[in-house]
């Protein structure tokens, strides 16, 4: 069985300040996504990695895929209360098709 | 170009009971995904169809069944509904090539 753990669970942060979320697994995967949910509403995806080493930048977000395939990070610059929701990472076994293996997400709060 | 949507919106059931949740795809997208999130927790993938066939099956017992429609709208179904089944149930349709597409959930509560 694949599992994604997510660290922290939980983080608080005034605004301005920067912050890392950490996925990570004992399974190598097709492609990383990673996706923000707001209470009430589905998820909704900010990118997705696919190359072992990739880097890509949406805005203040940075997001890595580790060398290995098997880890991600995010990263927020300046967080902004409108940043707030919770952050879920999703592993693809084959590009995306299949059904996706979800880690328990970070509920992030940024108090202004 | 509407999204995925889901209904109905939230729903109570007792114990027992059983329960049937819609999903249509959003536009021209022919594959849909089920995923169940409780309280708190990420989500987790139920089943898939494409081409009204369940293409693949995650850890669920077969209490829960889906179907899928000509035109690729979806439907769960749940039968002999536990405490547990309380969750918020996601629909996700895509296309080849493309990532998954969620709509808002629909929000089940067993009492």
């Amino acid at each position: 069985t694949q599992l994604l753990e997510q660290s922290p669970q939980f983080l608080s942060i005034q605004e301005g300040e920067n912050l890392t979320v950490y996925c990570n697994s004992s399974s190598v995967f097709s492609s990383l996504q990673w996706y923000r949910q707001e209470p009430g509403e589905g998820p909704v995806l900010l990118v997705t990695v696919v190359t072992g080493g990739e880097v890509k930048k949406l805005k203040r977000l940075t997001f890595q895929f580790g060398d290995a395939r098997k880890d991600s990070s995010l990263h927020i610059t300046a967080a902004q209360p409108g940043d707030t929701g919770l952050y879920l990472c999703a592993g693809a076994s084959r590009g995306g098709a299949d059904g996706l293996t979800f880690g328990k997400g970070t509920h992030l709060i940024i108090q202004p | 170009d509407a999204g995925v949507t889901q209904s109905p919106t939230h729903l109570i059931k007792t114990r027992g009971q059983q329960v049937t949740l819609r999903c249509s795809p959003k536009s021209g997208h022919d594959t849909v995904s089920w995923y169940q999130q409780a309280l708190g927790q990420g989500p987790q993938f139920i089943f898939q169809y494409y081409e009204e066939e369940e293409r693949q099956r995650g850890n669920f017992p077969d209490r829960f069944s889906g179907h899928q429609f000509p035109n690729y709208s979806s439907e769960l179904n749940v039968n002999a509904l536990l405490l547990g089944d309380s969750a918020l149930y996601l629909c996700a349709s895509s296309y080849p090539g493309t990532h998954q597409y969620f709509g808002p959930g629909t929000r089940l509560t067993v009492t």
